[in-house]
């Protein structure tokens, strides 16, 4: 199974700053088709999880243009320029290249 | 505007069977795969079970293959789970979940204990 490794676990955060989270994967996670599946969602207290980002780079339906994600192969990264209080909550990230479908163990973003 | 509206959960005792359903609303059902996922509470997301359009692709997570079946009507615009020899472990928030996790529903809870 791909083991996918997300960092930091946690993060406290101030309103307006910004923050990088990461997302390491034990194989690459190009298709065969070509394509890298690889989302980012992000799951605020309480709720069901919100895809933020599909495809390793390509923002969500009504996704603030804060959040961006990069990265190939086996290695990813989510960034959130100047946070907001919205987006507080658990990330995580998704692999649908290889089944099983793998998550990472979630980074939980807090107001600092 | 989309909708998954699952059902189905409660509590179940070990061994026991339960059938959980996502009725789908606000897109064309039957030209997307679908997913299940759960949640332990206080842990994070597994990927439980994948169906594709057609159900032509079916795939599972090795802790539920041989005791959980996925199906899909899509005339019902429905998605089930059909649950066997249900385990403590298997006590969490199932999600249906569109697409390439594109959107999810509330969630329903699934307890198993005696």
């Amino acid at each position: 199974d791909v083991v996918m490794t997300q960092t930091p676990p946690s993060l406290s955060v101030a309103i307006g700053q910004s923050v990088s989270i990461s997302c390491k994967s034990s194989q690459s996670l190009v298709h065969s088709d070509g394509k890298t599946y690889l989302n980012w969602l992000l799951q605020n207290p309480g709720q069901s999880p919100k895809r933020l980002i599909y495809q390793v780079s390509n923002l969500g339906s009504g996704v603030p243009d804060r959040f961006s994600g990069t990265g190939s192969e086996k290695d990813f990264t989510l960034k959130i320029s100047r946070v907001e209080a919205e987006d507080l909550g658990v990330y995580h990230c998704v692999q649908a290249t290889h089944v099983p479908y793998t998550f990472g163990a979630g980074t939980k973003l807090e107001l600092k | 505007e989309v909708q998954l509206v699952e059902s189905g959960g409660g509590l179940v005792q070990p061994g026991r069977s339960l059938k959980l359903s996502c009725v789908a609303s606000g897109f064309t059902f039957s030209n997307y795969g679908m997913n299940w996922i759960r949640q332990a509470p206080g842990k994070g997301l597994e990927w439980v079970a994948y169906i594709s359009s057609g159900s032509s692709y079916i795939y599972y997570a090795e802790t539920v293959k041989g005791r959980f079946t996925i199906s899909r009507d899509n005339a019902k615009n429905t998605l089930y789970l059909q649950m066997t020899s249900l385990r403590s472990e298997d006590t969490a928030l199932y999600y249906c979940a569109r697409g390439s996790y594109r959107d999810w529903g509330q969630g329903v809870m699934v307890t198993v204990s005696s």
